[in-house]
């Protein structure tokens, strides 16, 4: 356990519908980020927040996909209008600023059928 | 665009034999680069990582060479273990924590 805690494990879902992933760094942790993984491959960058400041994002995220972290503390990932492309592994990291190890939750598999 | 990758897909080891997986990357500007561990339904795992200002590193049973003349990036692991068998990924890092990984390396470990 490395102490970011990602809800739910996994998520099976109707295309079209609307989903939301919740990701709860480990508190004292000021950098958070959002991955994806695709069987097989490495994960890929999503965003990142300092904070509540959201300060990248990649140009995988369509504007289908918004993430938050209102308070600094947790963050939220949700999924409009999913498509079966959506499906994948989505890992949240968690890291001070300044710090080269992110620590990684097991993640929420999606799965869109 | 710039990308990171890696050499080979699969590796595999015999039990207390070092093991070497290979990384090539070609953003010449990252700050540092970084070794993660992927084991079945887990999230990655920091292993280590080395400032792009050093060409070698060492930790326990690990140790990571930098070599920016010809980008490329290489994990050394010490008497390999079965609880080493996992995917590894090589990374690239900028000042502000941005990661971009490789495709990874399945290490298997045979007794």
């Amino acid at each position: 356990d490395t102490g970011v805690s990602q809800n739910p494990r996994h998520k099976i879902t109707k295309r079209g519908q609307n989903v939301t992933f919740r990701c709860d760094p480990i508190s004292e942790h000021n950098r958070l980020y959002w991955y994806r993984q695709t069987l097989g491959q490495g994960p890929e960058f999503l965003t990142y927040f300092q904070n509540e400041a959201q300060l990248e994002k990649s140009r995988l995220l369509s504007d289908r996909f918004s993430a938050e972290r209102p308070k600094g503390s947790f963050s939220t990932l949700e999924i409009q209008r999913t498509e079966q492309g959506d499906s994948a592994m989505y890992l949240c990291a968690s890291s001070l600023r300044g710090e080269t190890e992110a620590f990684f939750g097991q993640g929420t598999r999606l799965t869109v059928v | 665009g710039e990308s990171v990758g890696l050499h080979l897909p699969t590796l595999s080891v015999q039990e207390g034999d070092n093991s070497i997986i290979n990384c090539a990357y070609s953003n010449s500007a990252s700050d540092y680069f970084i070794w993660y561990k992927q084991e079945s339904g887990k999230g990655p795992q920091f292993i280590i990582d080395i400032r792009s200002n050093m060409d070698k590193r060492q930790g326990q049973r690990v140790t990571v060479l930098l070599n920016k003349t010809v980008k490329h990036l290489s994990l050394q692991i010490a008497a390999t273990q079965p609880g080493d068998s996992a995917v590894y990924f090589c990374a690239e890092g900028d000042s502000w924590g941005k990661f971009q990984f490789g495709a990874g390396t399945q290490v298997v470990v045979t007794p």
